[in-house]
């Protein structure tokens, strides 16, 4: 079964400082996705980033990177240059990939919330 | 880019009353739309997968008959909390996925219904 870990409930950045959110996985899938949602306050869920297991490099989003690490299984979301309003809580999750499956669920892990000071 | 619309976003009602939430993918086609719920500072755990015109599948312990999910179109699935109780009260938000969906979509959410019973 698959399993999203992140062991950080909460951090503090300092306002234009890069912070690094931890996240680990377990899946016996060799296929599979990861992905990074930020929830703000207002409860939305807002995608930021996707990693696929077969991917060579780590992905990029602007100011949002993963350092993915296969033999680790570690997908950390890295951003860059804080800003207040990145404020929110951050979520891991992870799809396990069976092309042509029509039930490929999203689970996620249990969130770090971070708070950027100014 | 996907617009996924759940209404209403905030239910405040008595016990013993049932509520129906909508899930409405505005600008593209959803065979599968993910149910969840969130308690406070905590993570979204799925609920359900309804797949249109078929009977949605429920995570382990989540009562079907308290639970109501239909999905009768493309672009529309219902979540009805039959006679609410206090413990019921929760964030439940709708997530919905692309006909020809593939693999490193994200799902697109809804931003969620804050549901009281008082």
């Amino acid at each position: 079964a698959q399993k999203i870990t992140q062991t950080q409930p909460g951090m503090f950045v300092q306002e234009k400082e890069a912070v690094t959110l931890d996240c680990t996985y377990d899946t016996s899938d060799p296929s599979y996705g990861l992905f990074w949602y930020k929830q703000p306050s207002s409860g939305e869920m807002i995608f930021l980033i996707y990693q696929g297991s077969y991917d060579q490099q780590n992905a990029t989003e602007g100011r949002y990177s993963l350092n993915f690490q296969k033999a680790r299984k570690s997908a950390n979301l890295v951003i860059s240059a804080s800003q207040l309003g990145d404020s929110a809580m951050y979520f891991c999750a992870m799809r396990e990939l069976f092309y042509g499956g029509a039930t490929n669920k999203l689970i996620f892990g249990t969130g770090t919330l971070l708070a950027v000071q100014p | 880019g996907a617009v996924v619309s759940q209404h209403p976003s905030r239910v405040i009602c008595k016990s013993g009353t049932s509520v129906k939430i909508e899930c409405r993918s505005l600008d593209f086609q959803a065979t599968t739309m993910f149910w969840y719920r969130q308690f406070p500072k905590k993570s979204l755990m799925l609920m359900a997968t309804s797949n249109e015109g078929s009977k949605a599948t429920y995570e382990q312990g989540v009562e079907k008959d308290k639970f109501l999910i239909n999905h009768a179109s493309l672009t529309l699935s219902t979540l009805t909390v039959t006679s609410a109780h206090p413990e019921d009260s929760s964030f439940y938000i709708c997530s919905a996925r692309e006909v020809g969906y593939y693999s490193n979509q994200p799902q697109h959410f809804g931003d969620g219904t804050r549901l009281s019973i008082l």
